[in-house]
């Protein structure tokens, strides 16, 4: 798989929007590019992926730029609840396993 | 249900006992996996079971031993552990190993180990 570098760590603001950025750009053309987060004390939860459009759910959205060497998850309205590690991964859609990297320590404060 | 299950949440043990971390999920999932996580580090992965047979081991010592029973019951049977094992241990599910998994696992809130 891939590899993929997000930053340690990131701040926002509650009600704001929260971008994530991942860069990922040895990416393959039938890697998709995943998006779990965890909070504290939970297990992971997956949140959206995409191939190269862009896509949205009742979580969030994923921008992937159009020569898919990069992303940005975005939480449209932050809250504390969304305070939690986001890992971005790489991955062949079936081929079931995941690798997490050192994802990005969201804190949304108050 | 959308839930995977592990128990015990918590648990404590000595280096010369033997114990057992156990996952259920109900969800028709035929692919099952564990991960351990230490600390400050994300998750990684130790066996991966599709249709109740073993397909990966990611060179796990064998004082961990995984096993399937049944499509909903994943274990996780523990003996000589070191302190350094101390550690979440994560169970998840997906809907298989195949094409048709779309990448979703759905993971357990986990069992945190301590070995003494």
């Amino acid at each position: 798989d891939a590899k993929t570098t997000q930053p340690p760590s990131m701040d926002c603001a509650e009600g704001r929007a929260a971008n994530l950025p991942c860069n990922h750009s040895t990416i393959s053309g039938n890697e998709y590019v995943y998006w779990y987060r965890q909070i504290h004390s939970q297990g992971p939860q997956y949140i959206i992926h995409g191939l190269k459009n862009n896509e949205t759910n009742e979580m969030a959205s994923l921008i992937i730029t159009e020569d898919r060497k990069s992303s940005t998850l975005i939480l449209p309205h932050a809250t504390l609840r969304d305070t939690a590690v986001y890992y971005c991964i790489v991955r062949v859609r079936g081929y079931s396993t995941l690798t997490f990297g050192k994802g990005t320590m969201l804190l949304v404060s108050p | 249900d959308t839930e995977v299950t592990q128990t015990p949440k918590h648990l404590v043990m000595g280096m010369t006992n033997k114990k057992s971390l156990k996952c259920e999920q109900h969800m028709g999932h035929r692919a099952m996996y564990w991960y351990k996580q230490k600390a400050k580090k994300p998750p990684e992965l130790m066996f991966v079971y599709s249709y109740e047979k073993l397909s990966i081991n990611e060179s796990v010592p064998s004082r961990f031993s995984p096993e399937c029973p049944n499509s909903s019951l994943l274990n996780l049977h523990l003996h000589a552990l070191q302190p350094e094992d101390s550690a979440l241990y994560l169970c998840a599910s997906s809907q298989d190993q195949g094409w048709s998994n779309t990448g979703e696992l759905f993971f357990g809130e986990g069992s945190r180990l301590t070995v003494l």
